[in-house]
């Protein structure tokens, strides 16, 4: 079974500055997908952004970047010139690759507040 | 936006009281699913599907029932609802081929009382 951990609760960052949020998982499958998913006050599930593990560049998405290692089990989110509006709780998703029914295995979730 | 709707949003129930939530997509994907979200825990897996009338369980099972009759809806049944039922269901979806990505619903808040 895959776990997710994300070990950081709660995180601050001021507007405009730079925040890292860490997530290890533990797997022992080869072929698979991790993502950030973002979900605001308003509830909704938001994919931020993906990353196949099979590519060894580091996916980007406009303000957002990753930083995965796989050799560390370790898929980091960087998010750059912070928003009010990237206040949100952050989850780790984890998925097993081809053939698998693409069950999601979540962390816990980062609640990140981007102060004015 | 993917075209996911949740009915009903809210609903408050008894204990014992059967429940059925609902999961209604307009964009033809294979898999759907049911998570539910607590403090603490993130997002855990209840019940998918890959197809009409093919199911499986997930990680939090117990309790629940799923049924998938049509492409487009995918309904979970609580048969005598509990208090650790209390809770916001999401829904899910994802298509086939090389897109991964699953796409939530807006969520059902369930509170058993």
């Amino acid at each position: 079974a895959q776990t997710v951990t994300q070990s950081q609760p709660e995180m601050s960052v001021q507007e405009a500055e730079t925040v890292t949020l860490s997530c290890t998982y533990d797997t022992s499958e080869n072929n698979y997908y991790l993502f950030w998913y973002k979900q605001p006050p308003s509830r909704q599930m938001i994919l931020v952004i993906r990353q196949e593990a099979y590519k060894q560049q580091n996916a980007t998405e406009n303000r957002f970047s990753v930083n995965f290692q796989k050799a560390a089990k370790s898929f980091s989110l960087k998010i750059s010139d912070s928003q009010l509006g990237d206040t949100a709780m952050y989850f780790c998703a984890f998925m097993k690759g081809r053939g698998s029914a693409r069950q999601l295995t979540f962390g816990s979730g980062t609640q990140l507040t981007v102060l004015p | 936006d993917a075209g996911i709707t949740q009915s009903p949003r809210h609903k408050v129930t008894e204990t014992g009281t059967p429940v059925t939530l609902r999961c209604h997509q307009t964009e033809n994907h294979r898999y759907m699913y049911w998570y539910r979200q607590d403090p603490g825990h993130g997002l855990r897996l209840i019940h998918y599907s890959y197809g009409v009338k093919d199911t499986d369980k997930g990680e939090v099972s117990d309790g629940y029932s799923v049924s998938r009759s049509k492409t487009e809806d995918f309904l979970l049944t609580l048969e005598s609802a509990t208090s650790s039922q209390t809770s916001v269901y999401f829904c899910a979806i994802s298509e086939t081929g090389e897109a991964y990505e699953q796409y939530f619903g807006p969520g059902t808040r369930l509170t058993v009382t």
